[in-house]
């Protein structure tokens, strides 16, 4: 079965350092890529999607995400972190023909330090 | 446009009540999931419509949940006989094509 793997599930960083969260999928064929955002109380926020176009996907608030199939991984990175970015981040995969239903990561809580 | 509304936004139950929780997707949209979101279990797959077709049930936990899509539109997500393993945060989402939409969730409590 399909499955997600985020390496750490906190990350803390300061402010203007690089972001990097990891995700690794396990699939034979590559997937459909996703990062969500959660704020808290809020629902999920998509950042960026890997849907076989460009292996190197930039997203929204300055993330972006390079799909490496060698690695079966998608890293999120962010090159300078800013305070307004603390929140969950979730990487998600889907079948391709599958219906779309995603398979989530247990989740990185990012932190950022002033 | 308006975004994926889901009601209520919290519910408060006793274990045995039934709830039902609503959601209504993007406009246009023809599939429609049902996520679960709790600390155990983190984000889990429950229910999925795509147009007329058949849903796929294949994340429903037991019996006790039920989803239906009236007119290709608005969803209703009922668990029955709730139990305490019940309480997290149900989410919907809706999309088009590859991407999902998100509504803000329900959160159930179960005493």
């Amino acid at each position: 079965a399909q499955s997600v793997t985020q390496l750490g599930s906190h990350v803390s960083v300061s402010e203007g350092a690089l972001v990097l969260l990891r995700c690794n999928y396990s699939s034979s064929v590559p997937p459909y890529l996703f990062w969500y955002v959660q704020y808290p109380n809020q629902g999920l926020q998509l950042l960026l999607k890997y849907t076989s176009a460009a292996t190197l996907v930039k997203g929204i608030n300055g993330f972006e995400a390079e799909f490496k199939k060698s690695e079966t991984s998608f890293h999120l990175t962010k090159p300078s972190a800013h305070m307004s970015d603390a929140a969950e981040y979730f990487c998600a995969v889907s079948e391709r023909n599958q219906g779309g239903k995603l398979i989530f990561g247990q989740g990185t809580e990012l932190s950022v330090k002033p | 446009g308006a975004g994926v509304s889901q009601s209520p936004s919290n519910k408060v139950t006793e274990k045995g009540k039934d709830v039902e929780l609503r959601c209504d997707p993007i406009s246009g949209h023809t599939a429609l999931y049902w996520y679960r979101q709790s600390l155990g279990q983190g984000l889990e797959f429950l229910i999925y419509f795509q147009g007329n077709s058949a849903p796929d049930k294949s994340g429903l936990p037991s019996d006790r949940f039920s989803a239906e899509r009236t007119g290709g539109s608005v969803s209703t997500l009922t668990i029955q006989r709730t139990q305490q393993e019940d309480s997290a945060v149900y989410l919907c989402a809706s999309s088009l094509k590859n991407e999902q939409y998100f509504g803000p969730g329900t959160r159930l409590t179960v005493t």
